[in-house]
């Protein structure tokens, strides 16, 4: 089946620009996952969903992120104004219920920003 | 967040040989244990669960040492395709508030 899409693939930006990220989970899969992993480093948590209700948003570096979803499926998380140290590839996974240690992984967005 | 730690590498091993590598975590309360492979530049990829009885699954075998806080994995007659970054994760005690990875061993293979 299926599995995590994530859209765009790469996204080149100005400074001060806001910009959209976009999850579809794999079908079914109540859980969906955000993180960033910058050049050489290890994944940073951002936020999960468990439904369309995220519990905990204290890994959101900054006010400037945020992050939804809706109808328990299609995750958008949104970078405002951004900065060049939100280059990053940023990486969405999703688990199903019952089973949320399994995460499986998007192919990620690739953010530059000029 | 909690922490855990890798030795970074890279680990270069020729084809054929034995190679371990591992990590620490610093929670005491994790409860899930994982070792994920990441490809370069592609998305990590669950390897295997790490069982306190330890697991084995081909040529790869996990263990997990929750006294010393410390989780292993083995590979046997390593194959060029073994190439990889290999992650090691743990998790909480259930429920969806997402795993803690660590940066990652690369592990480079050489004919």
């Amino acid at each position: 089946g299926a599995g995590v899409s994530q859209s765009p693939s790469n996204k080149v930006t100005e400074k001060g620009k806001d910009v959209e990220l976009r999850c579809d989970p794999i079908s079914g899969h109540t859980a969906l996952y955000w993180y960033r992993q910058s050049l050489g480093q290890g994944l940073e948590f951002l936020i999960y969903f468990q439904g369309n209700s995220a519990p905990d948003k204290s890994g959101l570096p900054s006010d400037r992120f945020s992050a939804e979803r809706t109808g328990g499926s299609v995750s958008t998380l949104t970078i405002q104004r951004t900065q060049q140290e939100d280059s990053a590839v940023y990486l969405c996974a999703s688990s199903p219920a019952g089973s949320y240690n399994e995460q499986f992984f998007g192919p990620g967005t690739r953010l530059t920003v000029l | 967040r909690k922490e855990v730690e890798q030795d970074p590498g890279p680990f270069n091993v020729p084809e054929g040989a034995t190679v371990a590598f591992n990590c620490t975590y610093s929670n005491s309360a994790s409860q899930s244990f994982f070792w994920y492979r990441q490809d370069c530049r592609k998305e990590p990829k669950l390897l295997m669960s790490v069982y306190s009885s330890g697991n084995e699954d081909g040529r790869f075998t996990a263990q997990l040492n929750r006294a010393s806080q410390y989780i292993s994995l083995l590979i046997r007659d390593s194959k060029l395709s073994d190439s990889a970054t290999y992650l090691c994760v743990v998790g909480g005690g259930g429920g969806a508030d997402g795993l803690t990875f660590g940066k990652g061993t690369h592990l480079i293979i050489q004919p």
